[in-house]
């Protein structure tokens, strides 16, 4: 298995721009992360999905986010408008089921907004 | 309010010797806790679960405790080489349903 795909890797854009950052988890797992890195915030949970249905979205920071997954392999995080506070790592994870399964991460997309 | 706390300083180690990383949390009461490794520029991945009802867990040369009175896990790297560089995350569920991480230890092994 390839493992879970993320896409672009690198994105710089300008304050005011949409984005979209992309995600293909490994085939067969149920559970869907969408994570956030920065130096002073450490790694943070933004959404998760079971079964494509966006169970907890409490750590998505503001409105200006939003995250879809229309089926079992593709997930999409959106930022509209983009804020300069937006630069981050983001990272997409998947696992089996429950959290006592391990989590699959990406590679990662390093967002720089200007 | 629930607060997951890592070594605050970067570890520093000659090669083989033991590196000894903290976890310690408050406001949680896990069933189980994590550890992950992440290297510059990529995802974190998964080393060890252990639960509550175990002391003390290894795989290879790692070996993890986990101490639910004192609340604290510690984090064992046995013979250490420089391959071991890392960020060491921990890792507990405030749920059933997701993680929640500790900042994280930079461990430099030097040759």
């Amino acid at each position: 298995d390839a493992g879970v795909i993320q896409s672009p890797r690198h994105e710089v854009t300008e304050m005011g721009q949409e984005v979209t950052l992309r995600c293909k988890p490994i085939s067969g797992h149920d559970y869907l992360f969408w994570y956030r890195q920065t130096m002073m915030r450490g790694l943070e949970l933004l959404i998760y999905f079971n079964n494509n249905v966006p169970i907890d979205d409490s750590g998505m920071p503001e409105d200006r986010f939003s995250a879809k997954m229309p089926n079992a392999s593709f997930s999409t995080l959106k930022i509209q408008p983009s804020e300069p506070r937006d630069s981050a790592v983001y990272f997409c994870a998947s696992s089996l089921g429950r959290n006592t399964d391990t989590q699959y991460f990406g590679p990662g997309t390093r967002l720089t907004v200007l | 309010s629930q607060k997951i706390e890592q070594n605050s300083e970067a570890l520093n180690i000659q090669e083989g010797k033991t590196a000894t990383l903290t976890c310690n949390y408050t406001n949680y009461s896990p069933a189980y806790l994590q550890w992950y490794r992440q290297d510059p520029g990529r995802g974190p991945v998964f080393l060890l679960l252990i639960r509550e009802n175990e002391k003390e867990k290894r795989k290879e040369r790692l070996k993890v405790t986990f101490d639910t009175t004192l609340k604290q896990s510690l984090f064992h790297i046995t013979a250490s080489q420089p391959a071991d560089s890392a960020t060491y995350l921990c890792a507990l569920p405030p749920n059933d349903y997701k993680l929640s991480f500790g900042a994280g230890t930079t461990v430099t092994v030097r040759a």
